[in-house]
């Protein structure tokens, strides 16, 4: 079956840890992209991926970090420098043109204690 | 001004009722535009694009108005399973989805 995934489904950590999340999609879609999402609010974009070896930020990178060495593989590093890191965190990927469509991943619930 | 406006309601209609969400976004220059179907700690799925003439899927219907810049999208015959937050997204210049905080719809028995 073709899809994302994301692991771990939950997580915890203490504060002063750095924690990466894990984001594998067998899609075939060059872009993909990591968001945040807090109880109340829309997806705020982390990083964003378009090609292999490349990623911009997004809205709210800081105290985070990603790598794109593979196509499919997009991991994001929850920094002990991320004020806040406890959220419920979204990969999703895209073939890009010509809609943008964007396909996500279950997501995995970070709690930061 | 948020560059996409949903009313968050909640929506809270009887089954087998027509229940309409609307949503304004800021950029002119926006070029593409869906509606995200999220389920209570689950993640977005997409609903269906918006076009530009309008298009229908089953119960559901999408409108686009880019001289008023809103996107509606209509849920005919509710039933419990459309019980969800509606979230209504936009793409703009840079490629980049910006997504509205959504729509809570609560389908009563």
């Amino acid at each position: 079956d073709g899809g994302i995934t994301q692991s771990p489904k939950y997580l915890f950590r203490k504060e002063g840890q750095n924690v990466t999340l894990s984001c594998e999609q067998n899609l075939n879609h060059d872009a993909m992209y990591w968001y945040r999402q807090d109880p109340g609010q829309g997806l705020r974009l982390i990083y964003y991926s378009q090609i292999v070896n490349d990623f911009q930020k997004g809205d709210i990178a800081e105290g985070y970090s990603v790598s794109r060495e593979k196509k499919e593989s997009f991991p994001l590093t929850v920094t002990s420098a991320q004020k806040n890191p406890t959220a419920f965190y979204l990969c999703a990927s895209s073939s890009g043109t010509p809609t943008y469509e964007q396909y996500f991943g279950p997501g995995t619930r970070l709690t930061v204690t | 001004r948020k560059e996409v406006e949903q009313d968050p309601g909640p929506f809270n209609v009887p089954e087998g009722a027509t229940v309409a969400f609307n949503c304004t976004y800021s950029n002119s220059a926006s070029q593409s535009f869906f509606w995200y179907r999220q389920d209570c700690r689950k993640e977005p799925k997409l609903l269906m694009s918006v076009y530009s003439s309008g298009n229908e899927d089953g119960r559901f219907t999408a409108q686009l108005n880019r001289a008023s810049q809103y996107i509606s999208l209509l849920i005919r015959d509710s039933k419990l399973s459309d019980s969800a937050t509606y979230l209504c997204v936009v793409r703009g210049a840079t490629n980049k989805l910006i997504f509205g905080t959504g729509t809570l719809l609560a389908v009563q028995p």
